[in-house]
């Protein structure tokens, strides 16, 4: 058990660029979150994955966020056409559909929209 | 939607006191609650967590209470450390087949002077 691991750690970027993070959970997990914290608040939740079936989106998910999980495996966040508003750390989560279900979290990937 | 009460906002006892940090919850569907620790620049660590078919749990120096008919449940941590010194959240989710996303309390920060 390797942990939830996410790259990159840190991502600067100009308004208006598109980035991409990735979660690798840990391997035979099959449900994945993301979730999205600004400072000095809780993680909100955006949107998860059971295997490679996206099964609910946040309000908070607007047209210009798209996560995948092509192969049930890592996951992959997009983010088009940044804005200062989405500067904030987001967090990957994994579980295993068992009787207890504990949501292990990665170290996040910092966003900062300059 | 569900949504959590986290407090106090920040808290600060000497070390080998006790802290306690109480959260209430909106949805009384959910049925489990998580306890998790954040450390500067790190993910979200489980640190105990509680289903609605339990009164309290207990591991080691860290328990909670839940409190169904309130919809409320707390954190209590005996002989603090300064290593316990963090950002604790709360959170809430209903059951998996729901599936099982978590909504937090607003953290707090707890500070433990030697």
């Amino acid at each position: 058990d390797t942990g939830v691991s996410q790259n990159p750690r840190h991502k600067i970027t100009k308004r208006g660029q598109n980035v991409t993070f990735r979660c690798d959970p840990i391997s035979e997990h099959n449900r994945l979150y993301w979730y999205r914290q600004t400072l000095g608040q809780g993680p909100e939740f955006l949107t998860y994955f059971q295997n490679e079936a996206q099964l609910e989106k946040s309000r908070l998910l607007s047209d210009r966020f798209s996560a995948e999980r092509p192969k049930g495996s890592f996951s992959t966040l997009e983010i088009q056409r940044t804005e200062q508003g989405d500067s904030a750390m987001y967090l990957c989560a994994s579980s295993l559909m068992d009787k207890r279900e504990t949501q292990y979290f990665g170290p996040g990937t910092r966003l900062l929209v300059l | 939607g569900e949504n959590v009460e986290q407090h106090p906002s920040t808290l600060s006892v000497q070390e080998g006191d006790s802290a306690v940090i109480k959260c209430t919850y909106s949805d009384s569907a959910s049925n489990y609650f998580p306890w998790y620790k954040q450390e500067l620049g790190k993910g979200p660590q489980l640190i105990i967590d509680i289903r609605s078919n339990v009164g309290e749990k207990k591991d080691q120096r860290i328990a909670v209470t839940l409190n169904k008919t309130a919809k409320h449940f707390s954190l209590h941590i005996t002989e603090t450390q300064p290593e316990d010194s963090a950002v604790y959240f709360c959170a809430a989710s209903k059951p998996r087949n729901a599936g099982n996303m978590l909504t937090f309390g607003g953290g707090t920060r707890l500070m433990v002077k030697p």
